[in-house]
């Protein structure tokens, strides 16, 4: 069974630091595997998607990496801001094919 | 813009009651999904649906059934309401069967808070 992890499972850091969350999965046979971002109270945003066959994804100061032989991803943040205070989830597919299995999630603290 | 709608964000409802989540989207999607989500347990599947009147168990469907009637609605039904189903849930849909196109994205509503009493 698919399990995913993240660590840290906090994170704080000040304002215009780079940094990195980990996610691992047991599994290396996925379909992709994305980042989301979750506000407080609120449902989740799609941030980054990575196809099995890419190794990594770039959006503006957000870099996702993919390492399926060693079932790991990165998130990197470069420029931190206090708007990137939130809780980051990874997710893959899971065996089936038939939906997304989610880490814990990193919540992410960036102080002005 | 892609929504996905859930319209109750916060209930609060007793002991034994038959509870409804209600989500639509409106994206045309074949697929729609309900998650839990607890702290320290993070998302949990409880059902999701590949197409109207199908559906498929997830991790945890104990104590809840899913109706999908309709393409852009996908109901969630706590038969008789318990506290342990106090709990944030989230539908979600996605436009097809994730090992078809891989790259398929998707897209969650807003949560609907439940407190059981």
């Amino acid at each position: 069974k698919q399990e995913v992890t993240q660590i840290p499972a906090a994170l704080s850091v000040p304002e215009g630091e780079n940094l990195v969350l980990n996610c691992s999965f047991t599994d290396s046979a996925i379909y992709n595997l994305q980042w989301f971002r979750q506000d407080p109270g609120k449902g989740l945003t799609s941030l980054l998607l990575i196809q099995s066959s890419q190794r990594e994804q770039t959006s503006g100061r957000l870099n996702a990496s993919l390492d399926k032989s060693s079932g790991r991803s990165t998130l990197y943040i470069a420029a931190s801001q206090p708007g990137d205070s939130a809780t980051y989830l990874c997710a893959v597919i899971n065996q089936a094919g038939t939906a997304l299995i989610f880490g814990k999630g990193t919540t992410l603290s960036v102080s002005s | 813009d892609v929504k996905v709608t859930q319209s109750s964000r916060y209930l609060v409802k007793r002991t034994g009651e038959k509870v409804f989540l209600e989500c639509v989207q409106d994206m045309d999607h074949e697929n729609m999904f309900w998650y839990r989500q607890d702290p320290g347990l993070g998302l949990r599947l409880i059902y999701f649906s590949y197409d109207v009147k199908m559906k498929e168990k997830g991790d945890i469907p104990e104590g809840y059934s899913v109706s999908r009637e309709k393409k852009e609605r996908f109901s969630l039904i706590l038969e008789s309401a318990s506290t342990n189903q106090t709990s944030m849930y989230l539908c979600a849909s996605s436009r097809l069967q994730f090992s078809i196109i891989s790259g398929n994205t998707i897209y969650f509503g807003e949560g609907s808070w439940l407190t059981v009493v």
